[in-house]
């Protein structure tokens, strides 16, 4: 399957500074790639798709000028927390689809704590 | 959007016993997997299964498309099986994947 790396792994950041999480595909080009958020014990909720080379699509409830996404190539996506708050804490994970009928692999998730 | 229920939401095992997993959806699908999501949080693919049986040591899974449902065998259960254990579908004519709300599994000694 692929094989799709997050960066950071973790972060703190204080109130109001913003943040960039970076999701890389390692081993496929990746036109569409998506963002989730995870809240501590709950399910993963889709934020956004992100598609190389446009803009992304967000999911009803999710502020695009709060959270920016950036796909300008086939192996990276960003996702930047802007003016973070505490309520912003979560787990969040990026997938790509490997091609094949849209399965996807998950990176390993980047856990932030806004203090 | 389609919902997608999963249960049990909690399950205690002890070591060496067998279980099944529930997933019902609420629509056509095109697309189905199964993850497990370790303790550290990475989800771990285990079935991509639209449809069908199929097998992967200790793990089954079937899926029955016109019944909406899939099902997610665990045999001889090891401690190492302990996590959360989510479904995820993605409609018909999609790409987003939809969760259920997991089943968490604790495996005990």
């Amino acid at each position: 399957g692929a094989v799709v790396s997050q960066h950071p792994s973790w972060v703190i950041c204080k109130s109001g500074t913003s943040v960039k999480i970076e999701c890389r595909s390692l081993d496929f080009q990746a036109t569409t790639m998506f963002w989730y958020r995870q809240f501590p014990k709950q399910s993963l909720m889709l934020m956004a798709t992100s598609n190389e080379g446009s803009k992304a699509t967000y999911e009803q409830g999710v502020e695009k000028d709060k959270f920016l996404i950036n796909h300008a190539s086939l192996t990276l996506s960003t996702l930047t927390v802007t003016s973070a708050h505490p309520e912003d804490s979560s787990f969040y994970i990026c997938s790509e689809t490997s091609g094949r009928a849209n399965e996807q692999f998950f990176g390993p998730g980047t856990r932030l704590t806004v203090l | 959007g389609i919902q997608v229920e999963q249960s049990p939401p909690d399950l205690i095992l002890q070591e060496g016993a067998n279980s099944t997993l529930r997933c019902n959806f609420s629509d056509s699908v095109n697309n189905l997997q199964w993850f497990h999501q370790n303790p550290w949080g990475q989800l771990i693919n285990l079935f991509y299964i639209p449809s069908g049986t199929k097998q992967n040591g200790r793990l089954s899974a079937t899926t029955v498309a016109t019944e909406r449902y899939s099902l997610l065998y665990i045999s001889s259960s090891q401690t190492t099986d302990s996590g959360v254990y989510f479904c995820a579908v993605t409609k018909a004519a999609g790409n987003k994947l939809t969760f259920g709300g997991g089943t968490r599994v604790l495996v005990k000694p």
